[in-house]
């Protein structure tokens, strides 16, 4: 079983839609867990972390859900710039607290 | 706001050279990593580096790379032979702490294995 597991996509939606990507990982003492964008070619960069409370960020929110393993980002009104793939990352049990496990990436098409 | 760079940002290279990837991390950060990205695939995780030592790398790590931070500010990824499935985007990060602390990632180099 992957580390980190998310729907590739492509999800299609229109200016304005609310989108919710989910993301499963399967170690359950994993400690830490991020959304990063990666826009074509270029490098991810941090979204937002996520707390065990949920957190928001403008049009962005975050959620853990320990007990099913999944993590999800919801994006409301859409913008045309949020056109990306977005990366769940998630740190696994202390031992191994160095690296990021990546997420394939969830790609998100905003239309006109 | 500090980024992290990297140079080149393309290196093409043949087959069996050697080829180093530079990166400058955050000036104040402690904590550094190399990651790769095949095109089309996802971000692996290869090397981090803490106190001018290897804290933990992948298998993908082999004894055909190698990592240095010859001075207070460079850090740097050595392919000693290339091979053509080598050719993948390398990124860098670097974070201020360990642990659960976020990495910032530099723009990439991209190497080409011919």
């Amino acid at each position: 079983r992957k580390e980190v597991e998310q729907d590739p996509g492509p999800f299609n939606v229109p200016e304005g839609a609310t989108v919710a990507f989910n993301c499963t990982y399967s170690n359950s003492a994993s400690q830490s867990f991020f959304w990063y964008r990666q826009d074509c070619r270029k490098e991810p960069k941090l979204l937002m972390s996520v707390y065990s409370s949920g957190n928001e960020d403008g049009r962005f929110t975050a959620q853990l859900n320990r007990a099913s393993q999944y993590i999800s980002l919801l994006i409301r009104d859409s913008k045309l710039s949020d056109s990306a793939t977005y990366l769940c990352v998630v740190i696994p049990p202390k031992g191994n607290f160095n690296k990021f496990y990546f997420g394939s990436g969830t790609k998100l098409n905003v239309k006109p | 706001e500090p980024e992290v760079t990297q140079t080149p940002s393309h290196q093409v290279t043949q087959m069996g050279q050697e080829v180093i990837l530079r990166c400058v991390p955050i000036s104040n950060h402690l904590y550094f990593y190399w990651y790769r990205q095949i095109l089309g695939q996802k971000v692996e995780f290869l090397v981090s580096f803490y106190n001018n030592e290897i804290s933990e790398k992948s298998e993908i790590f082999d004894d055909q790379f190698s990592v240095e931070r010859p001075d207070g500010s460079n850090f740097t990824l050595k392919i000693r032979s290339t091979k053509l499935e080598d050719s993948a985007m390398y990124f860098c990060a670097s974070s201020n702490r360990r642990g659960t602390d976020t990495q910032y990632f530099g723009p990439g180099t991209r190497l080409t294995v011919l």
